[in-house]
């Protein structure tokens, strides 16, 4: 079993529509978490941190469970410009830092 | 630009030949890391710095791997003897330290992407 868990998808949606990616993770240590994004063949870029009250910056929203080890990704109002790959990572110490595999978002007209 | 740098972007080499990859990081940030990315799956940790030492270095990094951060700043990355299974996209990130009680976000650089030959 990986570490750090991502349902690969794709997920196809239409625009507008709310999505939502799901991350489980199997170190009960773990003590970070992040959402990134990654558009093809380019680098992975923040999207947001996960903190344990919740967290939401504009159609996006992140949740941390800890006692049921997972992070969630919410998207509403899902645009175009919204296609690509969301990784999440999960870190235990500093030196310790897990991927998951992603999941695959496309949204379409 | 003030973002991670990597260098070269892209490199092809032949089989048996010897690499070396840089990064600078952000210039505030003490966090080095390399990753490793091939298709269709997450980074996969190599190794990671705290200033010029190297703390952390994942089980799959073979002999062949070695990574040097002398001065706490720029970082290399040499793979000696490649091998096809070496092809991937190589990917540094930095991040500062430990703050408000939790670990800081990575930054990524784009990426050198290695073909073997």
């Amino acid at each position: 079993r990986k570490e750090v868990e991502q349902d690969p998808g794709p997920f196809n949606v239409p625009e507008g529509a709310t999505v939502a990616f799901n991350c489980t993770y199997s170190n009960s240590a773990s003590q970070s978490f992040f959402w990134y994004r990654q558009d093809c063949r380019k680098e992975p870029k923040l999207l947001m941190s996960v903190y344990s009250s919740g967290n939401e910056d504009g159609r996006f929203t992140a949740q941390l469970n800890r006692a049921s080890q997972y992070i969630s990704l919410l998207i509403r109002d899902s645009k175009l410009s919204d296609s690509a790959t969301y990784l999440c990572v999960v870190i235990v110490n500093a030196g310790k830092s897990t991927f998951g595999d992603g999941t695959t978002l496309t949204v379409k007209p | 630009d003030t973002g991670v740098s990597q260098d070269p972007r892209h490199k092809i080499t032949k089989r048996g030949q010897n690499v070396t990859f840089r990064c600078d990081p952000i210039s505030e940030h003490n966090r080095l890391y390399w990753y490793r990315q091939t298709l269709g799956q997450g980074p996969e940790f190599l190794t990671y710095f705290q200033n010029e030492a190297q703390l952390e270095k994942s089980r799959l990094l073979s002999d062949r791997f070695s990574a040097e951060r002398p001065k706490g700043s720029f970082s290399t990355l040499e793979i000696q003897r490649t091998e096809q299974g070496d092809s991937a996209m190589y990917l540094c990130a930095s991040s500062s330290s430990w703050d408000l009680g939790r670990n800081q976000p990575q930054h990524f650089g784009d990426g050198t992407r290695l073909s073997i030959l």
